[in-house]
């Protein structure tokens, strides 16, 4: 099953407007951490925002929002005032950690990506 | 300051070949994670540090993959007997909080 998903494969939006980037997640713990990444096309890949699941307020980075909405699990990426410079893929993901006996796992799955394209 | 480095930053090998690949952390963080990105996919896990030891290896496809950080700094994934499909970008990423700095990666490519 997905852990990520990311519905929009590709998005379009006129610069100077706001945008939002979807993204739901699938787990079972209760304590677990939201990413968001940009990887432009020099392959670089860029941190852009946090969200921890117990953080009560919405994480803000600049221009960067993230709309968390726990009980519907969801993350989408708000980007206000779009630039040029924007235009990139764009990853969401998922850190799950669980330290116990016998099992115990600390990894971060990414989502398959959407493709934010910004029109002058 | 200095960020993540991988070396070397492409590397073509024959198929049934041994490689290694190298990354560099950012001095002082504690984590490591290695991911491999297929053309037009998102990154895919393959293994976590947290200081020398691998704290979570499920990502490793088989046994082919292997990976080491022995003194808790420099790591190095190893792949033996490469296949044509194991051609990707492998991605090194390093962080001490919830940001993981990325390097810029190594483009394998198994002909």
């Amino acid at each position: 099953a997905q852990k990520i998903t990311q519905t929009q494969p590709g998005m379009f939006v006129q610069e100077k407007e706001a945008v939002t980037l979807d993204c739901t997640y699938d787990t079972s713990d209760q304590s677990y951490g939201l990413f968001w990444y940009k990887q432009p096309s020099s392959g670089e890949m860029i941190f852009l925002i946090y969200q921890g699941s117990y953080d009560e307020q919405n994480a803000t980075e600049g221009r960067y929002s993230l709309n968390f909405q726990k009980a519907r699990k969801s993350a989408n990426l708000v980007i206000s005032a779009s630039q040029l410079g924007d235009s990139a893929m764009y990853f969401c993901a998922m850190r799950e950690v669980l330290s116990g006996v016998g099992t115990s796992y600390d990894k971060v799955i990414f989502g398959p990506g959407t493709s934010l394209s910004v029109i002058p | 300051g200095a960020g993540v480095s991988q070396t070397p930053s492409n590397k073509v090998t024959e198929k049934g070949k041994y490689v290694e690949l190298r990354c560099d952390p950012i001095s002082g963080h504690t984590a490591l994670y290695w991911y491999r990105q297929s053309l037009g996919q998102g990154p895919e896990f393959l293994i976590y540090f947290q200081g020398t030891g691998a704290a979570d290896d499920s990502g490793l496809p088989n046994d082919r993959f292997f990976a080491v950080r022995p003194e808790g700094s420099v790591s190095t994934l190893k792949i033996q007997r490469t296949e044509r499909g194991d051609s990707a970008v492998y991605l090194c990423a390093s962080s001490l909080t919830n940001e993981q700095f990325f390097g810029p990666g190594t483009r394998l490519t198994v002909l």
